[in-house]
């Protein structure tokens, strides 16, 4: 079985400021990694995905991921953080079949001036 | 806008009745899949459906959850004898494969609270 692991249901940044979102998963087999936004009340938007390919991967809005087979981890980063980006982010990871995705429990990204 | 659409965005229902949810997944989009958001929770799925077949079924999905896709096209929701306990976001999403595999977009969501 899959599963992911968001290290901190709760993180705070300056406007400016590095964010990093941590994500841990299990899988027995190659995972499809993904890192979601929610904004209140609204449905989920795709940042970034790791399929297969360069480890490093770029999404929108200035984020990025890398994917690190060894330390089974999917951390989620941005060079400076903006107001807009408080939101609620997810982790999943599915497998290369139908893609049932598995979420995290989620991370709220809090920005402060 | 041709992302996926879902309606209602809102319910409010009293406990016992039966409420349904639509949902217009991105055109030519095979696959679409239901998911169920509770507060302060990541969604969990629900159940998936390629083109009109219903492929897979959550354990979360009981005997009163009952969701279809006739012609593999929109899909629809139901939830009799709704509980207090079904209240909830529930999701809608698509996909078709893409170079990189299925990338999977989701609707805006339908809160339903069961009063």
């Amino acid at each position: 079985a899959q599963s992911v692991t968001q290290l901190g249901s709760h993180v705070s940044v300056s406007e400016g400021a590095l964010v990093l979102l941590r994500c841990n998963y299990s899988s027995s087999v190659p995972p499809y990694l993904f890192w979601y936004v929610q904004y209140p009340n609204q449905g989920l938007q795709l940042l970034l995905k790791y399929t297969t390919g360069a480890t490093l991967v770029k999404g929108i809005n200035g984020f990025e991921a890398e994917f690190k087979k060894s330390e089974t981890s999917f951390h989620l980063t941005k060079p400076s953080a903006h107001m807009s980006d408080a939101a609620e982010y997810f982790c999943a990871v599915s497998d290369k079949g139908f893609q049932k995705l598995v979420f995290g429990t989620g991370t709220r990204l809090l920005v402060s001036p | 806008d041709t992302g996926v659409s879902q309606n209602p965005r809102h319910k409010i229902t009293k406990r016992g009745q039966n409420v349904t949810f639509r949902c217009d997944p991105i055109s030519e989009h095979n696959r679409l899949y239901w998911y169920r958001q509770t507060l302060g929770q990541g969604p969990e799925f629900l159940t998936y459906f390629q083109n009109e077949a219903q492929l897979e079924k959550s354990r979360l999905l009981s005997d009163r959850f009952s969701a279809e896709r006739p012609k593999g096209s929109f899909s629809t929701l139901e939830i009799q004898r709704t509980e207090q306990g079904d209240s909830a976001m529930y999701l809608c999403a698509s996909s078709a494969r893409d170079f990189s595999g299925n990338t999977i977009y989701f609707g805006e969501g339908s809160w339903l609270t069961v009063v």
